[in-house]
């Protein structure tokens, strides 16, 4: 199985500031099979980048993902108030998908 | 409009069965995955099984495997996730989420979710 491990666990920014939340995998991930998601408090998950770099579908610009092998980035640039959330990476590998623990995204 | 639409909050007793379900709309639904998610409150993620509702292919996570039971009604659009016997510890919020076919392995829609309580 592989482990995915993300740091840091929190995140403390202020408005307008670069977030970056990092996932590391325990074996090298296929890059068509990682993604990142945002989960707000009481919500559902939402999917915002997959492919490593690819936004979805009505995913502002301010998020972008980056990364290769075993390490992967997850940057958002100028944070707004609305970006308070749970982070989450995820990759499939021989018909198993594992998240990450999650880093939780708080805005001081 | 891609959804899906999930069963309502459920209270059971330990040993009793239950089956939650997951409506799709707006898209092929034997065209699409349909993946289980289980999140304990305050934890994270797990990813719990798939099926693939064309064919009724099912993938389990071995963690889960023989505790509970994925499948597909394709007539009415509709999966589901089932436990014969359930324990406390299944305690949690279990959502659905559609998983496209093709190179990307993403979870793209997701449902909201069904809080499943299991307390004696």
């Amino acid at each position: 199985e592989v482990v995915l491990t993300q740091s840091p666990g929190t995140l403390s920014l202020s408005v307008g500031e670069r977030a970056t939340l990092s996932c590391r995998a325990s074996q090298r991930v296929n890059t068509n099979h990682l993604a990142w998601y945002q989960q707000k408090p009481g919500q559902a998950p939402r999917l915002l980048i997959y492919g490593v770099s690819y936004r979805a579908t009505g995913i502002p610009d301010r998020f972008s993902g980056s990364g290769s092998g075993t390490d992967f980035t997850l940057s958002i640039s100028r944070l707004e108030s609305e970006d308070i959330a749970v982070y989450y990476c995820q990759q499939y590998d021989r018909s198993r998908y594992t998240f990450g623990q999650g880093t939780k995204l708080e805005i001081k | 409009e891609v959804q899906l639409l999930q069963s309502e909050a459920e209270v059971k007793k330990p040993g009793e069965s239950l089956k939650i379900s997951c409506q799709a709309s707006g898209y092929s639904f034997t065209g699409e995955w349909i993946a289980w998610v289980r999140q304990v409150p305050g934890k994270g993620l797990e990813w719990m099984g798939i099926i693939y509702p064309g064919d009724s292919e099912t993938k389990y996570n071995p963690s889960f495997e023989g505790q509970v039971t994925i499948s597909a009604d394709h007539s009415i659009r509709t999966a589901y996730l089932q436990w014969n016997s359930l324990k406390v510890s299944d305690s949690g919020i279990y959502f659905c989420a559609r998983r496209p076919v093709g190179q990307f392995f993403r979870m793209d829609v997701w449902g909201k979710g069904t809080t499943v309580t299991v307390s004696s």
